[in-house]
């Protein structure tokens, strides 16, 4: 199974900054399938990203998915209020079993 | 429009059993690899497993956790999903989505699911 760890758990940072997320497997994942989902409270989650840097769709163009193999990023380059939430990446790539990463929370500073 | 709808969730006792459903609507069910997702409270997220389409052999495979206690099948002719939960613990308690895909942009709201004595 492949273990998805995030960092950092919690990130402090202000509107308008910038914000950047980590996502590392335990081993590479095929194909860059990797995916990114924000989970506002009461709400289900919101794909973001998938296949590494593919926006989905309606997703604002300050979000942006980089990385390959094991190493993987999710950067928001100017944090609006509703920016603010939990963040969790998806491996979906190494079958037959999916995994998610444990999150990180988006907090304002 | 695409629509996921889950129901079934209730409160059970431990050891004990409970099935849910999910039904599709605004996309070509059958072809569609479902999976459920679950969340306990104040956790994360955590995929549960899936059953493949019909036509990929209609396979299921399961996260560590629940495999040999839950089941997923489908009815396509009912555009539903089901989870058969047995000998359910404490910590199966969550709201349980399914959705569809290998990569998830399409959620149902989901149904909560507590397991207490």
């Amino acid at each position: 199974e492949t273990v998805l760890t995030q960092s950092p758990g919690t990130l402090s940072l202000s509107p308008g900054e910038r914000a950047t997320l980590s996502c590392r497997a335990s081993q590479s994942i095929t194909a860059n399938y990797l995916a990114w989902y924000q989970l506002l409270s009461g709400q289900a989650p919101r794909l973001l990203i998938y296949s590494a840097s593919i926006r989905a769709t309606g997703i604002p163009d300050r979000f942006s998915g980089s990385g390959s193999g094991t190493d993987f990023t999710l950067t928001i380059s100017r944090l609006e209020p509703e920016d603010f939430a939990v963040y969790y990446c998806q491996q979906y790539g190494n079958s037959p079993i999916y995994t998610f990463g444990q999150g990180t929370k988006l907090e304002i500073k | 429009e695409e629509e996921l709808v889950e129901s079934g969730g209730d409160l059970v006792k431990p050891g004990g059993s409970l099935r849910l459903a999910c039904v599709g609507s605004g996309f070509t069910f059958s072809n569609a690899w479902m999976s459920w997702v679950r969340q306990a409270p104040g956790k994360g997220l955590e995929w549960v497993g899936r059953v493949k389409s019909k036509p990929n052999g209609e396979t299921t495979d399961y996260a560590a956790p629940v495999k040999g206690r839950f089941i997923i099948s489908r009815d396509d002719s009912r555009n539903t999903a089901y989870l058969q939960m047995n000998n359910l613990k404490i910590e199966d308690t969550g709201i349980y989505h399914c959705v569809v895909g290998w990569y998830f942009d399409l959620w149902g709201r989901g149904t909560l699911v507590t397991v207490s004595s």
